[in-house]
């Protein structure tokens, strides 16, 4: 079946601008993961999200990063006023629910110029 | 705080040799333990976890409480081998938000 999708692939934007990256998780997936791979702080993550319950955000580095997931499927992640250090490979990653084994997306490529 | 030290950042050996990925993690809990492997232009993907206690492609990983480690192995390294290596942990309460290391780049020569 199809896997974890992310749009887009790749984002250049300018600082200063705001962007949102989406994933579509595997449907049925009940948890939903975001993490940034950047080459200072290498694998990182960022929020997560499981069924109807509240996101747990502990891991956004600043009130700049926001998520959404909508009807418990698609999840947008915003940047706000994005900076260089926010470039990055953005990953999205779904599982049946938090025991069950994480399946990652592609990833979203963003630089910050 | 958790952490996760892969100690080598790059890694090479011979088809045929043994291998063996370093990692060491910093945690108080019971964690749980990952390796997750990308090869070339492909998703990250769980290569094993600890519970699991499973053997895939020819690894293993055992956890050791008193190391604090949990380092990969395989007896004879194949060319398919050569991938970017993650060890990682979680600590299972209620959500499984993986703390990674920095990764192994692994290269198998013909």
């Amino acid at each position: 079946g199809a896997g974890v999708s992310q749009s887009p692939s790749n984002k250049v934007t300018e600082k200063g601008k705001d962007v949102e990256l989406r994933c579509d998780p595997i449907s049925g997936h009940t948890a939903l993961y975001w993490y940034r791979q950047s080459l200072g702080q290498g694998l990182e993550f960022l929020i997560y999200f499981q069924g109807n319950s509240a996101p747990d955000k502990s891991g956004l580095p600043s009130d700049r990063f926001s998520a959404e997931r909508t009807g418990g499927s698609v999840s947008t992640l915003t940047i706000q006023r994005t900076q260089q250090e926010d470039s990055a490979v953005y990953l999205c990653a779904s599982s049946l629910n938090w025991v069950y084994e994480q399946y990652f997306g592609p990833g979203t490529r963003l630089t910050v110029t | 705080a958790q952490r996760v030290t892969q100690p080598e950042k790059l890694l090479s050996v011979f088809k045929g040799a043994p291998v063996e990925l370093k990692c060491n993690y910093s945690y108080s809990g019971s964690p749980e333990l990952f390796w997750y492997v990308q090869y070339s232009r492909q998703r990250l993907q769980l290569l094993l976890r600890h519970i699991s206690r499973e053997s895939i492609k020819g690894f293993t990983a055992d956890l050791n409480k008193g190391e604090t480690s949990f380092h990969l192995k395989k007896p004879f390294a194949q060319e398919e081998d050569s991938a970017m290596y993650y060890c990682a942990l979680s600590d299972h309460q209620g959500a499984q938000k993986l703390v990674f290391g920095q990764g192994t780049r692994l290269t198998i020569n013909p």
